[in-house]
């Protein structure tokens, strides 16, 4: 089953505008943690942001902010003021437990273009 | 400091040939990822190592992948009788104590071909 979510493939936005990129999750845990991660062409997987389940304020970090909504399982990335640099795969991440400790489960990805 | 590195950034490999691929986590980095990615798809968890506790390996995709970990730092990603189907980019991480609201931190990637 699908634990991670990503409906959007491909995602346009104008630079310098925001644009939210969606991701949902299944889990029947309490705890765990909820990770945006950006994959340039160059490969690197660079990471982004953090949500972790018990926390009751949404995450920001700089431009990047995650729309937390629990009861949705949902973790939206949105990303203010867009710049050329943005233009890249996004993944988003669980972390889930794991024998002896905990694993990462990531979406499919969603690649954004970001227009001049 | 330095960051996770991997090596070789490149392999190409005849089918049928094994090879190893390196990982050195962040010094004192306690907990190491093993995760796969085909071309344009999400990653895949292989395998996860914790200190010197042995790995489950449930995750690796056939019996022909094996990994382990040397003195709780170096790991090696081995594939034996590499098929097509084994081409990505291998990936490797390392996060401090391998908890679940630590942040992992990747090394730029092994790609891996298989003619």
């Amino acid at each position: 089953a699908q634990k991670i979510t990503q409906t959007q493939p491909g995602m346009f936005v104008q630079e310098k505008e925001a644009v939210t990129l969606d991701c949902t999750y299944d889990t029947s845990d309490q705890s765990y943690g909820l990770f945006w991660y950006k994959q340039p062409s160059s490969g690197e997987m660079i990471f982004l942001i953090y949500q972790g389940s018990y926390d009751e304020q949404n995450a920001t970090e700089g431009r990047y902010s995650l729309n937390f909504q629990k009861a949705r399982k949902s973790a939206n990335l949105v990303i203010s003021a867009s710049q050329l640099g943005d233009s890249a795969m996004y993944f988003c991440a669980m972390r889930e437990p794991y024998t002896g400790g905990f694993k990462t489960i990531f979406g499919a990805g969603t690649r954004l273009f970001v227009k001049a | 400091g330095a960051g996770v590195s991997q090596s070789p950034s490149n392999k190409v490999t005849e089918k049928g040939k094994d090879v190893e691929l390196r990982c050195d986590p962040i010094s004192g980095h306690t907990a190491l990822y093993w995760y796969r990615q085909s071309l344009g798809q999400g990653l895949e968890f292989l395998i996860y190592f914790q200190g010197n506790s042995a790995p489950d390996k449930s995750g690796l995709p056939s019996d022909r992948f094996s990994a382990e970990r040397t003195g709780g730092s170096v790991s090696t990603l081995t594939i034996q009788r590499t098929q097509q189907e084994d081409s990505a980019v291998y990936l490797c991480a390392s996060s401090l104590l391998g908890h679940d609201q630590e942040t992992q931190y990747f090394g730029p990637g092994t790609r891996l071909l298989v003619l």
